[in-house]
């Protein structure tokens, strides 16, 4: 597609709930992000997938909290048993390569998926 | 991973100023971007600037990849140029993922 879609922009779950969130990234994009932000901070890094390595899942914050990416392209996060905490709006985003040497690691982010646990 | 400091947290510009905002790394860096988030929580990207500089209008950056930092220069600041402006590095040998500093929030008054 022309840009990173996410879905859904929003969702209030019930605390202990699971939740799914999407993310379609860019057509040939191969590295995609997920990163958390919540109320007036900074952007916390969650899981990174390029390619078909193993994904660094060195930002997930518990076992609760688990990242697909079928055929190199969809990805979702799931969280499972959601808590009051997990409440932020969670980003999305892509970029042609993650070599780390050239532009093509530009990454463009989606409009996010803003989370609400009661 | 790496450490990003940004400085100031807090910017409160009259329309038509210039400002420098910065960004500090704990270690080099091969890809650092800037970002800016509006007030309805979109991030675009503003550079991608491991080093040297370029400019786009009346936004510059440049980064001393040597000396860790990179600023961002804000000219003729207008209005629109409010929100929150993130720097990001990559240190490749760290990993591979980009790690944001804090956000300086720019307020820009008519």
């Amino acid at each position: 597609g022309a840009g990173v879609s996410q879905s859904p922009s929003n969702k209030v779950t019930e605390k202990g709930k699971d939740v799914e969130l999407r993310c379609d990234p860019i057509s040939g994009h191969t590295a995609l992000y997920w990163y958390r932000q919540s109320l007036g901070q900074g952007l916390e890094f969650l899981i990174y997938f390029q390619g078909n390595s193993a994904p660094d899942k060195s930002g997930l914050p518990s076992d609760r909290f688990s990242a697909e990416r079928t055929g190199g392209s969809v990805s979702t996060l799931t969280i499972q048993r959601t808590q009051q905490e997990d409440s932020a709006v969670y980003l999305c985003a892509s970029s042609r390569q993650s070599s780390g040497t050239s532009g093509a690691n530009v990454l463009t982010f989606g409009a996010g998926s803003r989370l609400t646990v009661l | 991973g790496i450490q990003v400091e940004q400085s100031p947290p807090d910017l409160i510009l009259q329309e038509g100023a210039n400002s420098t905002l910065r960004c500090n790394f704990s270690d080099s860096v091969n890809n650092l971007q800037w970002f800016h988030q509006n007030p309805w929580g979109q991030l675009i990207n503003l550079f991608y600037i491991p080093s040297g500089t370029k400019q786009n209008g009346r936004l510059s950056a440049t980064t001393v990849a040597t000396e860790r930092y990179s600023l961002l220069y804000i000219s003729s600041s207008q209005t629109t140029d409010s929100g929150v402006y993130f720097c990001a590095g990559l240190n490749k040998a760290a990993g591979n993922k980009l790690t944001f500093g804090g956000g300086t929030r720019v307020l820009v008054k008519p």
